[in-house]
């Protein structure tokens, strides 16, 4: 089974903290994402990584940062965190060739920021 | 425009209805698509690949339309536990697989 682990389920944390979210892959994907979700936006991608040291903005990438130094671990950085951040954030992996992909996903992590 | 776009419902209908959601897609060169499926309070997980020709698995039916660029997800026979929220997924090129923002449904008894 693919298992997607996220650190953290629920996070708090105040307007102008940096703020790590870790996400780890246990079946040696190549590609990994990070989308975040809110109520009537459905889930947007913020960056995603096709391989160690890589990564690509995706549509809302500001005020974010990511790193990949192994392949099993992407984390999320929000340099300095503000209420408009708040939100549920989704780590995916992906395997599959063209037509076939498919993407597992994390159990998210809630982020309050206050 | 959105890259990808769903009425987000919510549909409510009764046991053994048969509903249809649609999501249309703005990148004509996208070259894979596939529905998730989204439990409340859970992680999106995939339904199934949509591919050129439609394919069926079991009580659910994909199509997809190149040349209107929309796919299409069939249930027949809805079930209480078909309850949840149908997300359209497209990949635009790169895998940087890119989300509707989803379709609600309720399936009442």
């Amino acid at each position: 089974d693919v298992k997607v682990t996220q650190s953290s389920r629920y996070l708090v944390k105040r307007t102008g903290e940096k703020v790590f979210l870790e996400c780890v892959q246990d079946m040696d994907h190549e590609n990994m994402f990070w989308y975040r979700q809110d109520p009537g936006l459905g889930l947007r991608l913020i960056y995603f990584s096709y391989d160690v040291k890589m990564k690509e903005k995706g549509d809302i990438p500001e005020g974010y940062s990511v790193s990949r130094e192994k392949k099993e671990r992407f984390s999320l950085i929000l340099e300095s965190a503000s209420t408009n951040q708040t939100s549920m954030y989704l780590c995916a992996s992906l395997t599959g060739g063209v037509g076939e992909e498919t993407q597992y996903f994390g159990p998210g992590t809630r982020l309050l920021v206050l | 425009r959105k890259e990808v776009e769903q009425d987000p419902g919510p549909f409510n209908v009764p046991e053994g209805a048969t509903v249809a959601f649609n999501c249309t897609y703005s990148n004509s060169a996208s070259q894979s698509f596939f529905w998730y499926r989204q439990d409340c309070r859970k992680e999106p997980k995939l339904l199934m690949s949509v591919y050129s020709s439609g394919n069926e698995d079991g009580r659910f039916t994909a199509q997809l339309n190149r040349a209107s660029q929309y796919i299409s997800l069939l249930i027949r026979d809805s079930k209480l536990s078909d309850s949840a929220t149908y997300l359209c997924v497209v990949n635009p090129f790169n895998n940087d697989m890119r989300f509707g923002a989803g379709t609600r449904l309720t399936v009442k008894p």
